[in-house]
């Protein structure tokens, strides 16, 4: 099993739908948990950041914890085509300088 | 924010000669430094730990004698892919933690081609 599985997609939505993207994970010691989006060919850019369990909301972003299930989403509410890239989920076990470990990132596809 | 440059942002090469990619921080000190590599449709895959003033540490399979670094100033860190060959065609991706703050922060990603 790997320790992070997060399902590769391609997810088709239409404009302003809501998006809903997980990660599930086997390491407990994880504490940490982000979400990036990357763009292609491009790097990864931070759009969640959450410590331990519990939800935090950042516009139209809603990044949710469940440490009990080793769970975690993103919602984006009113997707935009602009919103079209690849979702990434990573985790640690510390902050900043602990070593992240990735999910396979969901492609997300919004269309006009 | 903090902002990390990687150079250059795509390379192509032919099979056997050595490629140097350059990750700098530019509005902050970095001590530590990550470097990833990613192939299409996949994930991060951590590569080694860059440590200023020290030697990097490399993850489990990783060759440390083909991918060289150099951490040689607390702004700039250098992945050197020694005798590259086909299948090191990738794109590598750096990363830095930035002091109080408790994301990293990632480059723009190069490209390398080899032929």
């Amino acid at each position: 099993q790997k320790e992070v599985e997060q399902d590769p997609g391609p997810l088709s939505v239409p404009e302003g739908a809501i998006v809903s993207l997980n990660c599930t994970y086997s390491n407990s010691a994880f504490q940490y948990f982000m979400w990036y989006r990357q763009y292609s060919r491009k790097g990864p850019e931070l759009l969640m950041y959450t410590y331990s369990s519990g939800n935090k909301e950042d516009g139209r972003f809603t990044a949710q914890v469940d440490k009990s299930s080793k769970y975690i989403s993103l919602f984006i509410r009113d997707s935009q085509p602009s919103d079209s890239a690849t979702y990434l989920c990573a985790m640690s076990a510390s902050s900043g300088y602990s070593t992240l470990t990735f999910g396979k990132g969901t492609m997300l596809l919004v269309s006009p | 924010g903090a902002v990390v440059s990687q150079h250059p942002s795509r390379v192509i090469c032919k099979s056997g000669t050595s490629v140097k990619i350059e990750c700098r921080s530019l509005d902050f000190q970095a001590t530590t430094m990550f470097w990833y590599r990613q192939f299409p449709k996949q994930s991060l895959m951590l590569m080694a730990t860059s440590n200023e003033g020290s030697k990097a540490t490399y993850e489990q399979g990783v060759e440390k004698d083909k991918f060289l670094i150099n951490h040689a100033s607390l702004t700039l860190s250098t992945l050197t892919v020694t005798s590259a060959h086909p299948e090191d065609s990738s794109f590598y991706i750096c990363s830095a933690p930035k002091a109080g703050a408790n994301e990293q922060f990632f480059g723009p990603g190069t490209r390398l081609t080899v032929l």
